[in-house]
């Protein structure tokens, strides 16, 4: 696709139900991110793929929070059990490589109720 | 660790008003430094960027221009517009991958 697909654009769940959310990133980036926005807060790193692996996990939340990328394109964020402190915009990013300096292209995002 | 700091909001301006949006950080070593604005409804998007000291990033009649003795990189407009309306994201990026730490966002409103 022209830009960065995610999917669901929203979803209302409620406590302790698993969800998962998708991003399709621009076809050949091979760099992936996601990100989490909380209302009246900045954008908070989550995870970094490059291809299919992920070298900085740093930003998961808990061990309740998980992703993977498969075929060096598709991500799927999946959050088990839910609370609703992860009620949020979850946000994807791809860049074409990993350097310093390059510009990455975010998706509408996911928006994530959890009642 | 690495963090970003940007003035509150809303900022509301009338149309042709100067805008500035302050922007300052801490970071280890040499980051490279963005502005993203978010229109309404949309996804984020680069504003412009610098990526060593002195550099002044450019786009849109935005400038912003990377000061390391003062650690800050501010946002600046000579003449708003509404279509200006949307929300400023200051972020950096400390270098060998393209993980962003953002600021946390600063919403312009722009009046005719």
């Amino acid at each position: 696709g022209a830009g960065v697909s995610q999917s669901p654009s929203n979803k209302v769940t409620e406590k302790g139900k698993d969800v998962e959310l998708r991003c399709d990133p621009i076809s050949g980036h091979t760099a992936l991110y996601w990100y989490r926005q909380s209302l009246g807060q900045g954008l908070e790193f989550l995870i970094y793929f490059q291809g299919n692996s992920a070298p900085d996990k740093s930003g998961l939340p808990s061990d309740r929070f998980s992703a993977e990328r498969t075929g060096g394109s598709v991500s799927t964020l999946t959050i088990q059990r839910t609370q609703q402190e992860d009620s949020a915009v979850y946000l994807c990013a791809s860049s074409l490589s990993q350097g310093d300096g390059g510009e990455l292209f975010f998706g509408e995002g996911s928006r994530l109720t959890v009642l | 660790g690495d963090s970003v700091t940007q003035m509150e909001g809303p900022v509301t301006l009338s149309e042709e008003a100067f805008l500035t949006i302050n922007c300052t950080y801490t970071a280890t070593g040499y980051p490279s430094l963005f502005w993203y604005v978010q229109y309404p409804g949309e996804g984020l998007q680069l504003l412009l960027k610098a990526t060593k000291a002195d550099d002044k990033g450019s786009n849109k009649g935005f400038e912003a221009t990377y000061r390391k003795e003062t650690t800050s990189f501010h946002l600046e407009k000579g003449s708003v517009q509404v279509s200006d309306s949307a929300v400023y994201f200051c972020a950096l990026s400390p270098g060998g991958y393209n993980k962003l730490i953002f600021g946390a966002g600063t919403r312009l409103a722009v009046h005719p």
